[in-house]
């Protein structure tokens, strides 16, 4: 099946500094990613949507200054918390279409910010 | 708005048995439903998909259901075994076909021995 890899797994960073979260697609070229983020018990909350080459789509409520989104080729999105403080401590993850209805999930990054 | 509801409660069955796991939904008309497992602290895993002018789906043990007239799926496991045991999460397409997902909070099933 497809695989989809984030990197990396856990980050823990000061507040202020910024965290880049890396989504690769391993064996499919991802037309579409998707960027989620879930806290304890609750569900996956779409974040934004993003198409190779083009500017991500961000959901009512995220803020596009503080989550960067760049999707710079078939195989790999970024998603970068700017300016971090503890409220944006949450467990990210990615997802990566090829097309057809399926997506497929990275393994998640949990990020804590002191 | 679009509301997804899940089993908040965790589900408790003994191996073998059937677990049944519901899914509603309000004010939106998905053109397909999914349902994924999710491990505590990974990325949820694909399970199945149904669409809107399907009633049923299965593979291996598992079978889905779609009533869009209850705005209801169910999703279920036969002869389940603790591997099973994860949580489980529901998911509308809300953008009618362009992969756009809303999530419910999943319920935890857990198979004892």
């Amino acid at each position: 099946g497809a695989v989809v890899s984030q990197h990396p797994s856990r980050v823990i960073c000061k507040s202020g500094t910024s965290v880049k979260i890396e989504c690769r697609s391993l064996d499919f070229q991802a037309t579409t990613m998707f960027w989620y983020r879930q806290f304890p018990k609750q569900s996956l909350m779409l974040m934004a949507t993003s198409n190779e080459g083009s500017k991500a789509t961000y959901e009512q409520g995220v803020e596009k200054d503080k989550f960067l989104i760049n999707h710079a080729s078939l195989t790999l999105s970024t998603l970068t918390v700017t300016s971090a403080h503890p409220e944006d401590s949450s467990f990210y993850i990615c997802s990566a279409s090829g097309g057809d209805y399926e997506q497929y999930f990275g393994p998640g990054t949990r990020l804590t910010v002191t | 708005s679009q509301k997804i509801e899940q089993n908040s409660e965790a589900l408790n069955i003994q191996e073998g048995k059937t677990a049944t796991l519901t899914c509603n939904y309000t004010n939106y008309s998905p053109a397909y439903l999914q349902w994924y497992r999710q491990d505590p602290g990974r990325g949820p895993v694909f399970l199945l998909l149904i669409r809107e002018n399907e009633k049923e789906k299965r593979k291996e043990r598992l079978k889905v259901t779609f009533d869009t007239t209850l705005k209801q799926s169910l999703f279920h496991i036969t002869a389940s075994q603790p591997a099973d045991s994860a949580t489980y999460l529901c998911a509308l397409d809300i953008e009618g076909g362009y992969n756009k997902l809303i999530f419910g909070a999943g319920t935890r099933l857990a198979v004892h021995p």
